[in-house]
């Protein structure tokens, strides 16, 4: 079926390094979505992208989509002991959302 | 503001005993509904979703059963647990545009099944 996925599916960084996880379809998104689940807690919506090439910042947080609209990307620039979680892409191929697997950030201090 | 309601948090039940799970929204009419089930360290698994009253999709064949008996009430149940039904569940809702909307979860159940 339709999937969304998403490397890598762990990542270990140096407090103050930066990080970048991948979200690919092999089909055409309407829109792709970024969440971040803290542990023990629940997928929080982080953003939106719609247009093809679309880029969008927060903070420290860079999201981009792709011309195409299949693939999507979520840059950390220095990352914090607080940026430490689950980043998951969610694009809708169809009619529904579909998450990609996750990829779990891990900060040393 | 729309809040999302889920209980209870935590959940310790036997095997082949019933399930009760539910979820209530606030602050919006007509949302699109959906159940999750998310094992330890593990993506998110579709469960159940609702564009209405007593309108369910089942994404995959599992022990679980999902009801909206309400507009903004989802309840998730099963007849008798198995093993394998442990997980973190979640519920979350999205507004009536479209499957393709942002979707804001609840903070979840975490059911341990002995």
């Amino acid at each position: 079926g339709q999937q969304v996925m998403q490397i890598p599916q762990y990542q270990h960084v140096q407090e103050g390094e930066d990080f970048t996880t991948y979200c690919n379809s092999s089909t055409t998104l309407s829109n792709i979505q970024w969440y971040k689940q803290r542990p023990g807690g629940h997928p929080v919506f982080l953003i939106q992208l719609v247009k093809s090439g679309e880029v969008k910042k927060q903070k420290r947080l860079t999201f981009q989509f792709g011309e195409a609209k299949k693939n999507s990307s979520l840059h950390i620039t220095a990352t914090q002991t607080t940026d430490v979680g689950t980043y998951f892409c969610a694009g809708a191929p169809g009619n529904m959302l579909t998450f990609g697997g996750g990829t779990r950030l891990m900060v040393k201090p | 503001s729309q809040t999302i309601h889920q209980w209870p948090a935590t959940l310790v039940q036997p095997v082949g005993s019933p399930l009760s799970l539910e979820c209530t929204v606030e602050g919006t009419s007509n949302p699109n509904l959906y159940w999750y089930r998310q094992a330890a360290g593990r993506g998110l698994q579709l469960l159940f979703y609702s564009v209405g009253i007593g309108q369910i999709s089942s994404e995959v064949p599992q022990n679980l059963s999902a009801s909206r008996p309400q507009d903004r009430q989802f309840i998730l149940s099963s007849k008798k647990l198995l093993l394998s039904d442990s997980g973190f569940y979640l519920c979350a809702w999205s507004g009536v545009q479209g499957g393709s909307q942002p979707q804001h979860f609840g903070d979840g159940t975490r059911l341990s099944i002995l």
